[in-house]
């Protein structure tokens, strides 16, 4: 299966609260989990990423949580801000052979000031 | 570096017409995608290409045509466009990290 289920479809969120988005997977062959936000009238672009040897990766306030055995993975935004209010997009990459990134529906993120 | 740019920005179609995106890179990326993004459906696949003069169908590639004539370069193509194909199209790069650089999109109506 090469899908990528992404939930919830939007969050609104009060300003200084936390954001998370789950996704899921079913391929095991996927060896690359990237985040990509992205801005209204704007091309996505990369926010963070990890691989499936990890289980937490942090940029900022930005941190990924990585369930390989349950084949989960969330992105949770803590201290979210206006500024933060885009859709976010998880994605998985096909390892071995494959050169395709595979996308989830996006998530539209509120945060109310 | 002006990174990925996409020609036009916007375009309005009749069903029937035909029309090339273009895409350019100037970050000597070997791969290059085209997407189309529609409400609550992601960023689909459309076609990629792995190098110069290498092109291969992704999940959506019915109805498109692709060439990467450059390196630098790659055209999506609508032969007959139909308003099945409304939508904005992205087209991305990337070097052998699997960082993806997406262009700002086109906004294609097909009326």
């Amino acid at each position: 299966q090469q899908q990528v289920k992404q939930s919830p479809q939007s969050l609104i969120v009060q300003k200084g609260g936390i954001s998370i988005i789950n996704c899921a997977y079913e391929n095991t062959a996927f060896d690359y989990f990237p985040w990509y936000q992205q801005f209204p009238g704007k091309g996505p672009a990369l926010l963070i990423a990890i691989r499936p040897d990890v289980s937490e990766k942090k940029e900022g306030r930005f941190t990924i949580s990585f369930n390989k055995s349950a084949k989960q993975f969330s992105l949770h935004i803590m201290d979210s801000q206006p500024g933060d209010s885009a859709t976010y997009f998880c994605a998985a990459h096909v390892g071995t052979g494959g050169f395709k990134t595979i996308f989830g529906a996006g998530t539209r993120l509120f945060v109310k000031a | 570096n002006a990174g990925v740019t996409q020609t036009p920005k916007f375009r309005v179609l009749k069903t029937g017409q035909s029309m090339t995106l273009l895409c350019a890179q100037d970050m000597n990326h070997e791969y290059m995608y085209w997407y189309r993004q529609d409400p609550g459906m992601g960023l689909r696949l459309i076609h990629y290409s792995v190098g110069e003069g290498t092109t291969a169908k992704g999940e959506v590639p019915d109805g498109y045509n692709v060439s990467r004539l450059k390196k630098q370069n790659f055209l999506l193509g609508l032969e007959s466009a139909a308003p099945s194909q409304t939508s904005v199209y992205f087209c991305a790069s990337r070097d052998r990290s699997y960082e993806q650089y997406f262009g700002p999109g086109t906004r294609l109506t097909v009326t």
